[in-house]
């Protein structure tokens, strides 16, 4: 079956430092991968979008990398702060004109001052 | 822009009884989502519309109707409600195509007892 995993544990990382975040994915072939950023009682809000073909995107202190060999999206913030504090969801769009987006569950980031 | 909007924003139900939650946007888009979220199991696809006149079952549509007879809105409703549908509840909105953002509302908080 398809799966995407992201891990459940929260990370917890002092302000300043670089945060990593993982999406593994395995049975897709994703054509496009998203990340969104959700705050508590809010609705998800999106980020950035990676192609299939494209190594690295970045937009100011965001970074993320799409390895399609591993099957595996980094998501990075540098010098991060604690408004950075907040779940983030991976989301994959898969090839073939498929308009269903598949979330994973969400990593939680604790960034302390 | 009001982006999108839920309707309502808190509801307590008695098992059986129905119910319908109402999304809105004003960004004329093409495609609408109704998601559920569990605590642990991340956004699960409920029903989408891909236009006016639409609709298609996601991943969990057991329990659920919808409907979009205008284009601005898309509707969720709930027949006979179960204990097992009490869960946050988003709608969502893109533009058209596979590669797009998704548009979150602000969530409706659903409890049935």
């Amino acid at each position: 079956s398809q799966k995407i995993e992201q891990n459940s544990e929260a990370l917890n990382i002092q302000e300043g430092k670089t945060a990593t975040l993982t999406c593994n994915y395995t049975n897709y072939s994703p054509a496009y991968l998203q990340w969104y950023r959700q705050d508590p009682g809010r609705g998800p809000v999106f980020l950035l979008l990676i192609r299939e073909n494209e190594k690295e995107k970045r937009k100011e202190r965001l970074k993320v990398t799409f390895d399609t060999t591993l099957k595996q999206s980094l998501f990075h913030i540098t010098a991060s702060q604690p408004a950075d504090s907040a779940t983030y969801l991976c989301a994959l769009r898969l090839t073939g004109g498929s308009y269903i987006p598949t979330f994973g569950r969400g990593t939680s980031l604790i960034v302390h001052p | 822009n009001a982006g999108v909007t839920q309707t309502p924003k808190f509801r307590v139900l008695k098992t059986g009884q129905s119910m319908t939650l109402l999304c809105a946007q004003d960004m004329n888009h093409e495609y609408m989502y109704w998601y559920r979220q569990d605590p642990g199991m991340g956004l699960r696809l409920i029903h989408y519309s891909v236009g006016e006149g639409t609709t298609a079952k996601g991943e969990v549509p057991d329990g659920y109707n919808v409907s979009r007879l205008k284009k601005q809105n898309f509707l969720l409703g709930l027949e006979s409600a179960a204990p097992s549908q009490t869960s946050v509840y988003f709608c969502a909105s893109s533009l058209g195509l596979a590669i797009d953002e998704q548009y979150f509302g602000p969530g409706t908080r659903l409890t049935v007892t």
